[in-house]
């Protein structure tokens, strides 16, 4: 079953712009990690961020996790087209050996 | 080096038919992960290998499905009398010890598998 939701399901921007993608999740978790994935098939990791961590920054991503509300967020700067993915959110729940829970994604589209 | 791969790339097979799926892991990656992927879903959770032997096979949806790593290297997905609720994505990932919970998962580029 998915851990949680992302939204928006899908985004559509211009070149420049900056992306903002927001994971929910339902319960405890030993970290959160960021993937993205071209045309369905293999995932690329990001990003990874710890339960005590509330920021990170990699290149032009940057990720806030706010364990209050069980949420994420993931910001792209300056997107390219080369960006239009899918990103999907992982959690490692506590307790939960190293299954990865994925969130149902969101699509982005960065246009010319 | 190399990274996690995947063969076939895409299999189409006839419903009741047995298929396998193999994931050759990064070399020295001591646990290797299994995860299905229906369209327009996030990767869901099969089976989870610690060396040769399953740590946690929690996510097979039922005895249809079966994986061995008999070497602690090379995986094989087993799935008997395919269904069409079977089309999915498989992905396999690979991490360096497995333990911790700190450590990134490195995905394959997947088998499309379609059940006509």
């Amino acid at each position: 079953s998915q851990q949680g939701e992302e939204d928006p399901q899908a985004l559509s921007i211009q070149e420049g712009e900056n992306a903002t993608m927001n994971c929910s999740y339902k319960t405890s978790i030993n970290n959160l990690q960021w993937y993205r994935q071209n045309s369905g098939r293999g995932l690329v990791h990001l990003i990874l961020i710890r339960s005590n961590e509330r920021e990170k920054h990699s290149g032009r991503l940057r990720v806030t996790l706010d364990t209050s509300k069980k949420s994420s967020s993931l910001l792209i700067t300056a997107s390219r087209a080369a960006d239009t993915a899918s990103y999907f959110c992982a959690t490692l729940l506590t307790g939960g050996g190293n299954k990865l829970t994925f969130g149902t994604g969101t699509q982005l589209k960065v246009e010319l | 080096g190399a990274g996690v791969s995947q063969t076939p790339s895409n299999k189409v097979t006839e419903k009741g038919k047995y298929v396998e799926l193999r994931c050759d892991p990064i070399s020295g990656h001591t646990a290797l992960y299994w995860y299905r992927q229906s369209l327009g879903q996030g990767p869901e959770f099969l089976i989870y290998f610690q060396g040769t032997g399953a740590a946690d096979d929690s996510g097979l949806p039922n005895d249809r499905f079966f994986a061995v790593r008999p070497e602690g290297s090379v995986s094989t997905l087993k799935i008997q009398r395919t269904e069409r609720g079977d089309s999915a994505v498989y992905l396999c990932a690979s991490s360096l010890t497995g333990q911790g919970g700190r450590e990134t998962q490195y995905f394959g580029p997947g088998t499309r598998l379609l059940v006509l």
